[in-house]
């Protein structure tokens, strides 16, 4: 069974730039998260799908983050105007439970971001 | 709000002796689960162990163990006969109604 897939694994922008990121999760699992994982911390949430729909993204920063997840299966995440505290692992997970959040999750390798 | 506490930031233990990684975490739910993950250098998060909060009986799995303590919100890992594979970072994490949020970490490192 494949697994979760993430591009790119490594991504080097400038400041005030723009970049997108992609997750395809495990067939059949309708929960996606993204993560972000600056170094030396833990995950931290922020967006989880339901199918297409949103269910949490309280902690995104709307001002320069958006996300989407179109047909319920590929998600991207877009960061614009990048700052230079955006530098971290984004992290894409999937899982198979509902909105109780019963399951496990299936992390992709992550996308490095560096932004200079 | 939920929180997870992870309140050691690193830990180092022989090869083949057993270490305890520490983990509390705040909750209001009463249904919930509780999850260890290792995340090795520059690789995958895996899941190492997952704990019901409704079951008393504290989850094991081959050499990994919890000690899960309801009342004091605590929730522990032991590895017992470390192995140099182990050395990776432990990520404590709580689900709840819609919530998946993780802890710091414990970066665990086996002496050999």
């Amino acid at each position: 069974e494949a697994g979760v897939a993430q591009s790119p694994r490594y991504k080097i922008i400038e400041k005030r730039q723009s970049v997108a990121f992609w997750c395809n999760p495990i067939s059949g699992h309708a929960t996606l998260y993204w993560y972000q994982q600056i170094l030396g911390q833990g995950p931290k949430l922020l967006i989880q799908f339901q199918n297409n729909g949103v269910v949490d993204d309280s902690q995104l920063p709307k001002d320069r983050f958006s996300a989407e997840r179109l047909k319920g299966v590929d998600s991207t995440l877009k960061i614009q105007p990048a700052k230079l505290e955006d530098s971290a692992v984004y992290l894409c997970a999937s899982s198979l439970a509902g909105g109780t959040n019963t399951g496990e999750l299936f992390f992709g390798e992550g996308s490095r971001l560096t932004v200079l | 709000a939920q929180t997870v506490t992870q309140s050691q930031p690193e830990m180092s233990v022989q090869e083949a002796e057993t270490v305890t990684l520490s983990c509390t975490y705040d909750t209001s739910e009463s249904d919930y689960y509780l999850f260890w993950y290792k995340q090795p250098p520059s690789r995958q998060m895996i899941l190492v162990i997952r704990q019901e909060a409704y079951k008393q009986q504290n989850a094991t799995e081959n050499r990994f163990s919890v000690n899960f303590q309801k009342a004091a919100k605590s929730f522990s890992l032991k590895i017992s006969d470390s192995q140099l594979g182990d050395a990776a970072m432990y990520f404590c994490a709580f689900s709840g109604t819609y919530k998946y949020i993780f802890g710091t970490g414990t970066r665990l490192k086996v002496l050999a």
